[in-house]
């Protein structure tokens, strides 16, 4: 079964990098048949999905428009792990952050715990 | 403003069928068949009910099932009981390999 552990700040200042990590156990963060995603949900944005990054023979990314300017995923194999940075952040990107692993088409089927992330100075 | 378009709330009493209702574009459900529901109990994170429009991952109960007609798609429990009350979200992959969800529909057991 796959399991997925957050972790990272629970706060950030304005114009910082949002840096947050998720492990994985139970999966190969290469494997050929995952992609490994970040989203957020806040009262004001709802459910938002902010990208992913998937290895079918060589790395790929897909980012929401909404934040494709700002945002990075990296996947480290050497720790089954990947990590989300969100540069230059303001206050409206206060929100639960969460790691999902999706398969294919088939829907994100396993999530981290979420972390909240306030933007504060 | 959400991609997609779901009802604010919907309710019912326990044993009732309600539908919650997921409106988007040929660009996301209609032009794909990867539409996925998700349940969310307060401070939990959402829990995969549905994938590809109609099937149910495993561990999901059969109470849950779901289609799509055109542009919208649809999401079904019937005999309602007190611990399907929650938050809903439906979402879509979209042309440009994005992921879009819907605003999230609270559903009530009276």
């Amino acid at each position: 079964q796959v399991q997925m552990q957050q972790s990272g700040p629970g706060l950030v200042k304005p114009s910082q990098t949002l840096s947050l990590t998720c492990a994985i156990s139970g999966d190969s963060v290469s494997s050929n048949n995952a992609a490994w995603n970040w989203l957020r949900q806040s009262p004001s944005r709802g459910l938002e999905w902010l990208g992913r990054a998937y290895y079918r023979s060589k790395w790929s990314y897909d980012y929401a428009l909404s934040v494709k300017s700002r945002i990075t995923i990296n996947p480290d194999t050497s720790k089954s792990q990947f990590s989300l940075q969100l540069n230059a952040v303001t206050p409206e990107d206060t929100a639960v952050y969460y790691c999902a692993r999706g398969l294919m088409m088939k829907g994100l089927d396993s999530w981290g715990q979420g972390t909240l992330v306030t933007v504060s100075s | 403003q959400s991609a997609l378009t779901q009802p604010a709330s919907v309710s019912g009493s326990p044993g009732q069928s309600i539908t919650i209702s997921c409106t988007g574009t040929s660009s996301d459900v209609g032009g794909y068949n990867s539409v996925s529901w998700y349940q969310q109990h307060p401070g939990k994170a959402p829990k995969l009910m549905i994938y590809e429009v109609s099937n149910r991952p495993s561990g999901v109960s059969n109470r849950f099932s779901g289609s799509k007609s055109g542009n919208t798609a649809s999401l079904t429990i019937s005999g309602l009981q007190a611990e399907d009350e929650a938050d809903y979200y439906c979402s879509s992959y979209r042309t440009s390999n994005t992921l879009v969800f819907g605003g999230g529909t609270k559903l009530t057991v009276l």
